[in-house]
């Protein structure tokens, strides 16, 4: 089936480690993104990469990394210096990232700090 | 900068009572807005995608429509099936992602 896999679907964090969200998808999307959604605030983007090898920060990426080394693939890592990362977190892929490109959700992955 | 108000944040309907969820824009040259539906723990769904003031699109008891300004996704005779989060998004002339409202939580009481 196409779509994109995000993984884990939960997932702890103890303070001062980093942890890595996986999201792989098989629908041949050049572009891909992270969303960060917390109660209330809707949806904020984090990073995006329109191309393998290169990718954007969005209106919160303090605190967050990300690699784009295959199409399929966009791991995002969620770093010791994120001060508050308990969150849902959604990726999301589109043929472009261009005018008028639909954008396509996982299902999500809950991350919280313990 | 972009920005998306969706209102209200909150409806409460009885099944079979008619209504609309608003999105208002602002936008440097609007490329397309989206409509979204969001179960409880789970990604977005994609519904519509509107590109031009006048266009309507309509899947079973759903309507979205567009103005200049505006966006209306219209329920008619909701079902408790219908209860989610519905979102907004917009797009600008740019080659930028989404740019998301807050949302609409709908809850359909049998």
């Amino acid at each position: 089936d196409g779509g994109i896999t995000q993984s884990p679907k939960y997932l702890f964090r103890k303070e001062g480690q980093n942890v890595t969200l996986s999201c792989e998808q098989n629908l041949n999307h050049d572009a891909m993104y992270w969303y960060r959604q917390d109660p209330g605030q809707g949806l904020r983007l984090i990073y995006y990469s329109q191309i393998v090898n290169d990718f954007q920060k969005g209106d919160i990426a303090e605190g967050y990394s990300v690699s784009r080394e295959k199409k399929e693939s966009f791991p995002l890592t969620v770093t010791s210096a994120q001060k508050n990362p308990t969150a849902f977190y959604l990726c999301a892929s589109s043929i472009g990232a261009g005018t008028g490109n639909t954008i396509y959700f996982g299902e999500g992955s809950w991350l919280t700090v313990v | 900068e972009d920005q998306v108000t969706q209102s209200p944040e909150a409806l409460r309907l009885q099944e079979g009572e008619s209504s609309s969820l608003n999105c208002s824009y602002t936008v440097s040259g609007l490329r397309g807005l989206f409509w979204y539906r969001q179960d409880p723990g789970k990604g977005p769904e994609f519904l519509f995608t509107l590109y031009s003031a006048g266009e309507e699109k309509e899947k079973e008891r759903l309507k979205a429509t567009l103005t200049k300004k505006e966006s209306f996704l219209h329920i008619t005779a909701p079902k408790p099936e219908d209860s989610a989060t519905y979102l907004c998004a917009v797009q600008n002339s740019g080659n930028t992602p989404l740019v998301f409202g807050k949302g609409t939580r709908l809850s359909v009481i049998a």
